[in-house]
């Protein structure tokens, strides 16, 4: 089956720092790539969507410049959470398509635990 | 925004017993699917269910979709202390992503 991963699995990082997390598809080509954050007991709310070589399209209430998401390459895309803040401290989850048609299956990553002191 | 509705938010059972989780959502689908979490974990796609399906099974899983009800329930038969994890219902509905419902806690007792 498709396998998603996600680098580092979890990171402490001191607050105004940046920290970039990666999202791999190892076994596919994501035309497609998804980030979402969970807080705790909390569902997962959609950030962006990126598609392969183009910006990525955020949702409302996501400040683009402090979620900086680029997708490179059809097996690639990273999140940076830009000055991070205590705020900012979740579970970000990482999701890759491998199709164009938005039914196409979502395939997920483990998550990245992020702590900010 | 979010999409589906679990109830109940939290639900504990006896192993053996059967839990059932229902979803709601507000808007056409073209699917819905279900999806597992262990505490800190990430998601394990469980089922999905096309919006021209009622009903269908997986093991120990059945899940329903009410279209007219705009509602799908998942069924848990004979659980064990190893379902214990949160439950999302997460829906499609034309060209957007995955949409998640707020989650079921499931605790099964030994």
């Amino acid at each position: 089956g498709a396998v998603v991963s996600q680098h580092p699995s979890w990171v402490i990082c001191k607050s105004g720092t940046s920290v970039k997390i990666e999202c791999r598809s190892l076994d596919f080509q994501a035309t497609t790539m998804f980030w979402y954050r969970q807080f705790p007991k909390q569902s997962l709310m959609l950030m962006a969507t990126s598609n392969e070589g183009s910006k990525a399209t955020y949702e409302q209430g996501v400040e683009k410049d402090k979620f900086l998401i680029n997708h490179a390459s059809l097996t690639l895309s990273t999140l940076t959470v830009t000055s991070a803040h205590p705020e900012d401290s979740s579970f970000y989850i990482c999701s890759a398509r491998s199709g164009l048609d938005a039914t196409d299956t979502q395939y997920f990553g483990p998550g990245t635990r992020l702590t900010v002191l | 925004s979010q999409q589906g509705e679990e109830d109940p938010q939290a639900l504990s059972i006896q192993e053996g017993e059967n839990a059932t989780m229902n979803c709601s959502y507000k808007t056409s689908i073209n699917n819905l699917q279900w999806y597992r979490q262990n505490s800190g974990r990430g998601l394990v796609h469980l089922i999905l269910i096309r919006s021209n399906e009622r009903e269908k099974h997986s093991g120990r899983l059945r899940v329903t979709l009410d279209t007219s009800k705009k509602s799908s329930s998942l069924l848990i038969t004979a659980s064990r202390a190893a379902d214990t994890a949160s439950y999302f219902c997460a829906t499609h509905s034309g060209n957007t992503p995955l949409v998640f419902g707020k989650g079921t806690r499931l605790s099964v007792i030994a």
